[in-house]
């Protein structure tokens, strides 16, 4: 699976939009993107994923760069219970190859 | 409401005991997964299984060990052999290729002293 790369850490304010990016500058063509976030002392929860087109869904956008190479995750109006570290992975669907690998993160910080 | 229950949230274990730790999922996911996490580091593979009475070593698996005997369970026994066994261990499932995401249950917490 291709190495992403984050910010460590991130602010935002409360109502305003948090756009969290990810660097995947290694992705292969049938490699997607996803989205996890992990609030604190909790499991992951799975936000979005996408393979060259923009995607929406109820929790968040996520803005793949038509090269395929970095990508961001939008929350349109954070709250503080957005507060969290957020993962991007790329990974390949299908195949034999089921493993998911995390790297740290961004932690993500709503401030009130 | 289907998903993924891990028990117990919280356990303590004296070193050199073998603890066993539950995960069972009513969503009817093929593929199960443990994760391990230390503070302030991602999460790091463990075992996986992707059908009944098959699993196959993560990144992690010495001094760990897992059955699949029924699709809906995948225990986790951490052993004496495993030498840094206090962390956070979350248990995952998906569908065959995970391509529609993982989920994950709430965690157990490990501690032993």
């Amino acid at each position: 699976d291709a190495k992403t790369t984050q910010p460590p850490s991130m602010d935002c304010a409360e109502g305003r939009a948090a756009n969290l990016p990810c660097n995947h500058s290694t992705i292969s063509g049938n490699e997607y993107v996803y989205w996890y976030r992990q609030i604190h002392s909790q499991g992951p929860q799975y936000i979005i994923h996408g393979l060259k087109n923009n995607e929406t869904n109820e929790m968040a956008s996520l803005i793949i760069t038509e090269d395929r190479k970095s990508s961001t995750l939008i929350l349109p109006h954070a709250t503080l219970r957005d507060t969290a570290v957020y993962y991007c992975i790329v990974r390949v669907v299908g195949g034999s190859n089921y493993k998911l690998t995390f790297g740290k993160g961004t932690l993500l910080t709503v401030n009130p | 409401d289907g998903g993924i229950t891990q028990s117990p949230k919280y356990l303590f274990r004296k070193e050199g005991q073998n603890v066993t730790l539950s995960c069972e999922q009513n969503l009817n996911h093929d593929a199960m997964y443990w994760y391990r996490q230390d503070p302030g580091q991602g999460l790091r593979l463990i075992y996986y299984s992707q059908i009944v009475n098959d699993f196959q070593k993560g990144d992690i698996a010495e001094g760990y060990s897992v059955s699949r005997e029924k699709k809906e369970s995948f225990p986790l026994t951490v052993t004496s052999a495993q030498k840094n066994p206090t962390a956070f261990y979350l248990c995952a499932s998906s569908t065959l290729g995970g391509g529609y995401g993982y989920t994950f249950g709430s965690g157990t917490r490990l501690t032993v002293v």
